[in-house]
């Protein structure tokens, strides 16, 4: 069994809809989670970064962590087609060590 | 451009052959981090380094593969003897060990095999 666990999709949702994104994980010593966005060919970008369980806002992303659930989540509001990609969880068990990657979940958001 | 960089961006190799990756990481971080990616995975976790000391090597990375940051700047990822596995994405990601984990990435190397 993966350590981190990611529906790959593919996710195609219509312009303007609420995006829910989300991973499990079955170690309970993650304490950091992060949200990376991969265009086609491209290296991951940061999107989020949270520590421990809660929720953190910016912008039209808001990502949720629930550490009793080992379960994170990532909502994108009012998406747009740009926001068409692969969005990757990672967490990671101390700072600055290995992260440990979901599969990824393909998202096309149609105009 | 201040982020991570990574040259080159694509390397076409026959098997066999000897290849050398790149990255600078941004300038202030003092962690550097080597990942792989295949087609429809996450990254995988190769090697990561604080300044120029190799703190941690995945089981994923063979004895063909070797990774040096000397002087705690820029990093070298060697790949020797390739074969047709080794066919994949690699990235390079930097962090400051300071409080926050946030690792940015670079655009990576693809590397294929022929």
């Amino acid at each position: 069994q993966k350590e981190v666990e990611q529906d790959p999709g593919p996710l195609s949702v219509p312009e303007g809809a609420i995006v829910s994104l989300n991973c499990t994980y079955s170690n309970s010593a993650f304490q950091y989670f992060m949200w990376y966005r991969q265009y086609s060919r491209k290296g991951p970008e940061l999107l989020m970064y949270t520590y421990s369980s809660g929720n953190k806002e910016d912008g039209r992303f808001t990502a949720q962590v629930d550490k009793s659930s080992k379960y994170i989540s990532l909502f994108i509001r009012d998406s747009q087609p740009s926001d068409s990609a692969t969005y990757l969880c990672a967490m990671s068990k101390n700072t600055g060590n290995q992260f440990y990657f979901g599969t990824g979940t393909s998202l096309t958001v149609i105009p | 451009d201040t982020g991570v960089s990574q040259n080159p961006r694509h390397k076409i190799t026959k098997r066999g052959q000897n290849v050398t990756f790149r990255c600078d990481p941004i300038s202030e971080h003092n962690r550097l981090y080597w990942y792989r990616q295949t087609l429809g995975q996450g990254p995988e976790f190769l090697t990561y380094f604080q300044n120029e000391a190799q703190l941690e090597k995945s089981r994923l990375l063979s004895d063909r593969f070797s990774a040096e940051r000397p002087k705690g700047s820029f990093s070298t990822l060697e790949i020797q003897r390739t074969e047709q596995g080794d066919s994949a994405m690699y990235l390079c990601a930097s962090s400051l060990f300071s409080g926050g984990t946030e690792a940015f990435f670079g655009q990576g190397t693809r590397l294929t095999v022929v």
